[in-house]
């Protein structure tokens, strides 16, 4: 499969404890983007990297939230002190700059992390 | 400031009728993206289109359509024979020039009956 994958697929955890999320792009695709997905609601942005660097931020990343890229490839999304408005679906995507088809910068997204904060 | 907007929450039809899912933007930017995606039950996005801003030529491809209308800020995807495999949820999604932030609407739940 050479798609993008997210690790774990659920988690369960208790109110104030950290969690973390693992995401690992289509080889070779340069942009990664971390959304958040509550129940009956679009993809809300929080994050995107171009290699190692995170160019965007959210104001939903809150002080709580962090994310890294250490070597452009795979990404981590940590929360800290989680609360319950936490939960949600934690969506990943990466998408290539190259040119030369027309998917280019074409977002692929990966199946999801759902946390459920208790 | 940008904003997508699905006015329609949930639409259900029967099957082989057509079906359209409306969606407005707002944007001030003169270069940006316009996206769709169909979310499945089983719940991974899955790409249909993209449309740039200076590019309003409609797309047909098979029984989907797609009508850009740049005057009224809207994004319109049509289904024609809907079939019950259609079911699913439907977002239209915007990005910036740069593709460094993408918003999304709220998705159009279509429900398509045997």
């Amino acid at each position: 499969d050479t798609g993008v994958s997210q690790d774990p697929r659920h988690k369960i955890t208790k109110r104030g404890q950290n969690v973390t999320f693992r995401c690992d792009p289509i080889s070779e695709h340069n942009r990664l983007y971390w959304y958040r997905q509550t129940l009956g609601q679009g993809p809300e942005f929080l994050t995107y990297f171009q290699n190692e660097a995170q160019l965007e931020k959210s104001r939903l990343l809150s002080d709580r939230f962090s994310a890294e890229r250490p070597k452009g490839s795979f990404s981590t999304l940590e929360i800290q002190r989680t609360e319950q408005g936490d939960s949600a679906m934690y969506l990943c995507a990466s998408s290539s700059t190259s040119g030369g088809t027309r998917l280019y910068n074409e977002q692929f997204f990966g199946p999801g992390t759902r946390l459920t904060v208790l | 400031a940008q904003k997508v907007t699905q006015a329609q929450t949930e639409i259900s039809v029967v099957e082989k009728e057509d079906v359209t899912l409306d969606c407005v933007y707002e944007t001030r930017d003169t270069t940006y993206y316009l996206f769709w995606y169909k979310q499945p039950p089983s719940g991974e996005l899955v790409f249909l289109i993209r449309r740039n801003s200076f590019d309003e030529q409609n797309e047909i491809s098979g029984r989907y359509s797609w009508n850009f209308q740049k005057s009224t800020s809207s994004f319109n995807f049509t289904i024609t024979a809907s079939q019950v495999v259609d079911s699913a949820v439907y977002f239209c999604a915007q990005a910036r020039y740069n593709f460094n932030k993408f918003y999304f609407g709220s998705g159009t739940k279509l429900n398509v009956k045997p």
